[in-house]
């Protein structure tokens, strides 16, 4: 297995603009996580789903963010519109049932500019 | 809901001295453990888990932890360490049951002196 995929792996995008990262789950699994990780604030979970389903969403900042799991092979992370303090390394994650155990994907370091 | 410290956010440390990267966490029963490790520029990867049974756990790079119920602690140890263990680590702590959230502590960066 290729491991969780995470595109793009850049991303520098003007303020105001929309922002689009995605992910493509390890297959099999049924958990899927996205973390924010930033100098200030270290690792943030923003929102988890099972079986395609977000489960908790409590971690999102604000309305301009937005996560979707169509499927359960591909989830997307939008940011709509895109501010500088947005700027940060968006890390996916998928687990299956058995396993607490979560693998990472390589992440997207976003710059807001 | 739980939480994990790692008091720790930087150690240095010589290459060929012992290692000890300290974890606490904050949850009404034993949750399941986790240490990840992070290098420049990279996804976190798992070292060690616990779930239940021996509280010593071995993982991969020749770390170990070893799981204080009394404690709430998750330390993590290595004998001797390399310049290649130069990198951030993570501790993290998920609830016993199936579909929970795994959360993290603050990181502990380490350094290795040649």
């Amino acid at each position: 297995d290729a491991g969780v995929i995470q595109s793009p792996r850049h991303e520098v995008t003007e303020m105001g603009q929309e922002v689009t990262l995605r992910c493509k789950p390890i297959s099999g699994h049924n958990s899927l996580f996205w973390y924010r990780q930033t100098m200030m604030r270290g690792l943030e979970l923003l929102i988890y789903f099972n079986n395609n389903v977000p489960i908790d969403d409590s971690g999102m900042p604000e309305d301009r963010f937005s996560a979707k799991m169509p499927n359960a092979s591909f989830s997307t992370l939008k940011i709509q519109p895109s501010e500088p303090r947005d700027s940060a390394v968006y890390f996916c994650a998928s687990r299956n049932r058995d396993s607490a155990e979560a693998f990472f994907g390589q992440g997207t370091r976003l710059t807001v500019v | 809901a739980q939480s994990v410290t790692q008091p720790d956010i930087h150690i240095t440390v010589s290459e060929g001295a012992s290692l000890e990267l300290r974890c606490n966490y904050s949850y009404g029963a034993t949750p399941y453990l986790f240490w990840y490790v992070q290098s420049p520029g990279q996804g976190l990867q798992l070292l060690l888990k616990y779930f239940s049974g021996d509280t010593l756990v071995q993982g991969i790079k020749g770390f170990e932890a070893e799981f204080k119920r009394s404690q709430s602690s998750f330390n993590l140890r290595k004998p001797s360490v390399h310049w290649s263990d130069a990198a951030e680590y993570f501790c993290a702590v998920a609830p016993n049951n199936a579909g929970n959230m795994l959360t993290f502590g603050g990181g502990t960066r380490l350094m290795v002196k040649p």
